[in-house]
């Protein structure tokens, strides 16, 4: 079956600091993966998403970037980060071919 | 891009009682559209999902509507329960876009 892992869960974090947010999925190949990210109290925001190996869609700009360097893997990147920054990042996979999408436990980022 | 619009932000309940969220799409090409439930702290989950060939789907106390003339569909959840307390999300297109969110809170 299919399962999908963030790293790490929580995390807290100087301004100015970088950023390294880590995905996989496993149990499935060539998946569509996605970024999401919700502040406080908010919507799910789409930061990135990917159909396949270091193919990237950015949503909305701004300081973050995303990677996927692997089939399997998404990664969620920033050089320095904002005290805007902070919530809670979600990953995402769907099948190429379907609909339905399933996310990641998340990791909560605090931003300080 | 696609633009999603839900409403209300926040809806209380007594339980027992009917609850109803809301959203409205733009892109008349979107074609399928879920719903997810979010709890404090958890990852969303889809609790329901609807295509576009399709007016209206129940799941036990759960039921969406689709009308996509007027571009809206509509969560129908009937005799409420204090676990159903939690953050409700609609969705529609394929990457898909999200709507803000609805915060249904159930009041034994």
């Amino acid at each position: 079956s299919q399962t999908i892992h963030q790293w790490p869960a929580t995390l807290v974090q100087p301004v100015g600091s970088p950023l390294s947010l880590e995905c996989t999925v496993e149990g499935t190949s060539n998946p569509n993966l996605y970024w999401y990210r919700q502040a406080a109290g908010r919507g799910l925001q789409l930061l990135f998403y990917s159909i396949g190996i270091d193919q990237i869609s950015s949503e909305v700009p701004q300081n973050l970037s995303a990677s996927r360097p692997q089939d399997r893997q998404f990664i969620l990147s920033s050089k320095k980060l904002l005290l805007s920054d902070s919530g809670f990042y979600l990953c995402a996979w769907k099948t190429s071919g379907g609909r339905i999408q399933f996310f990641g436990p998340g990791t909560r980022l605090t931003v300080l | 891009g696609e633009n999603v619009e839900q409403h209300p932000s926040t809806l209380s309940v007594q339980e027992g009682d009917s609850a109803v969220i809301k959203c409205t799409y733009s892109d008349s090409a979107s074609n399928y559209f879920p719903w997810y439930k979010q709890e404090l702290g958890k990852r969303p989950q889809l609790i329901i999902d609807i295509r576009s060939n399709v007016g209206e789907k129940k799941d036990q106390r759960i039921a969406v509507t689709l009308n996509k003339t007027a571009k809206h569909f509509s969560l129908h959840i009937t005799e409420t329960q204090p676990e159903d307390s939690a953050v409700y999300f609609c969705a529609a297109s394929r990457i898909p876009t999200f709507g803000r969110g609805t915060s249904l809170i159930v009041h034994p």
